[in-house]
């Protein structure tokens, strides 16, 4: 089984640039996540899709952020413009829709280390 | 707000050694709680906790959860270099839909 698919690997981009992050989750996973992850710190949740839908996306810096996740497979995180504390990696993770409440595991991406300079 | 404590950030052990990894946690609608293993950028599924008082185990982890004190512990015996790594503790909310991860535990294991 394939896993959850992240480009690029790495990007460097100066400040006020922008840039796109792009994810493929593992086939028949309606629950799209990205994390924001800064060094030293756990993941935090920037946007979770379910299907084609935003379920929550209370904690992306709507000014600057976007995302979209488009027929309800694949997904593309922006930063337009980027900041240097935008400096992080950014986890893509896919699950099952939880049909019991107490959900699925998720499974995570190689991510995309971003350094904004 | 939802809250997650990890303790302690950072340790240092020898192989052989046993360590005990420390996650409370403050969440609305808690629904299960979560162990992630990351090495270096993909954090990878150890364990999945939904009853108290039943341990899960995998090898030389092992893992159990108190919803009434509203903690998780997660035990690593015989540690090997291998170990090394950052453990994530991921509490569930909302219907067991988004995931609320703590700082992490950084674990160094010497040779």
């Amino acid at each position: 089984e394939a896993g959850v698919a992240q480009s690029p690997r790495y990007k460097i981009i100066e400040k006020r640039q922008s840039v796109a992050f792009w994810c493929n989750p593992i086939s028949g996973h309606a629950t799209l996540y990205w994390y924001q992850q800064i060094l030293g710190q756990g993941p935090k949740l920037l946007i979770q899709f379910q299907n084609n839908g935003v379920v929550d996306d209370s904690q992306l810096p709507k000014d600057r952020f976007s995302a979209e996740r488009l027929k309800g497979v694949d997904s593309t995180l922006k930063i337009q413009p980027a900041k240097l504390e935008d400096s992080a990696v950014y986890l893509c993770a896919s699950s099952l829709a939880s049909r019991t409440g107490i959900g699925t595991e998720a499974f995570f991406g190689q991510g995309t280390r971003l350094t904004v300079v | 707000e939802d809250k997650v404590v990890q303790s302690p950030l950072s340790l240092v052990v020898h192989e052989g050694d046993t360590v005990t990894l420390n996650c409370s946690y403050e969440v609305t609608n808690f629904r299960s709680l979560l162990w992630y293993k990351q090495e270096k950028k993909a954090p990878t599924f150890l364990f999945m906790l939904t009853s108290s008082g039943i341990e899960k185990k995998s090898g030389r982890l092992s893992s159990i959860l108190d919803k009434k004190e509203l903690f998780s512990i997660l035990n690593i015996t015989a540690t090997q270099t291998g170990d090394s790594a950052v453990y994530l503790c991921a509490p569930r909310d909302n219907y067991g839909q988004n995931f609320v991860f703590g700082p992490g535990t950084r674990l160094s294991v010497l040779p």
